[in-house]
């Protein structure tokens, strides 16, 4: 069956200090893979994606992911976290046509000063 | 960047009225879009795609008598919420995909929150 999973239900972090997300994925054929951020209230924003190529990826705000297909694993990574990345993230993964993605349960991200 | 607008973000209504959201894609064209519902704390559920020119699909467990989806240009979906009582209450995303060129992803509006009193 194919999912999503993020470990992390809740991470904090102080300012300034290094960050990883966990996601790990099942799926029958290589996905395509994407990180969103999620503010209280509002949309998601994309943050990066993964589709082929280099496994390492850059996003913005300063965000980073690294496919490893022997862990079914795209893990996200920022080295210094600041108090406004602080926000709910999700993992997401599909197919090539991009229809029907599937969410992860999230990682809610909390930075302290 | 590929920009979705979502609207309202908010509606207060009463039990047994229907509320219509709608989204937009702003600066592309999108055959597609997706509907998601988001409960407190928890992920978001695929409700149902909305097709251009076409009906739309829905998942398993999703009433499309209650959640009626219209899709009827390239840049406008809208959902309504049919006679609305307050277990609809929840927090609406849309999403949709530029359909021009390949490997483009789904982009977010900023979800309605609705509330059934």
């Amino acid at each position: 069956a194919q999912s999503v999973t993020q470990p992390d239900i809740h991470i904090t972090v102080s300012e300034g200090a290094s960050l990883e997300l966990r996601c790990n994925y099942s799926y029958g054929a290589t996905p395509y893979l994407f990180w969103y951020v999620q503010s209280p209230g509002q949309g998601l924003q994309l943050l990066l994606k993964y589709f082929s190529g280099d496994t390492l990826v850059q996003g913005i705000k300063g965000f980073e992911a690294e496919f490893k297909r022997s862990q079914s694993s795209f893990n996200l990574r920022k080295p210094s976290v600041h108090w406004s990345d602080a926000a709910e993230y999700f993992c997401a993964v599909g197919p090539p046509s991009h229809y029907k993605y599937i969410f992860g349960t999230g990682t809610r991200l909390k930075v302290l000063a | 960047g590929a920009v979705v607008s979502q609207h309202p973000s908010r509606v207060i209504c009463k039990s047994g009225t229907s509320v219509k959201i709608e989204c937009r894609s702003l600066d592309f064209q999108a055959t597609t879009m997706f509907w998601y519902r988001q409960f407190p704390k928890q992920s978001l559920m695929l409700m149902a795609t909305s097709n251009e020119g076409s009906k739309a699909t829905y998942e398993q467990g999703v009433e499309k008598d209650k959640f009626l989806i219209n899709h009827a240009s390239l840049t406008l979906s809208t959902l309504t919420v049919t006679s609305a009582h307050p277990e609809d209450s929840s927090f609406y995303i849309c999403s949709a995909r530029d359909r021009l060129g390949s490997n483009q992803p789904q982009h977010f509006g900023d979800g309605t929150r609705l509330s059934i009193l």
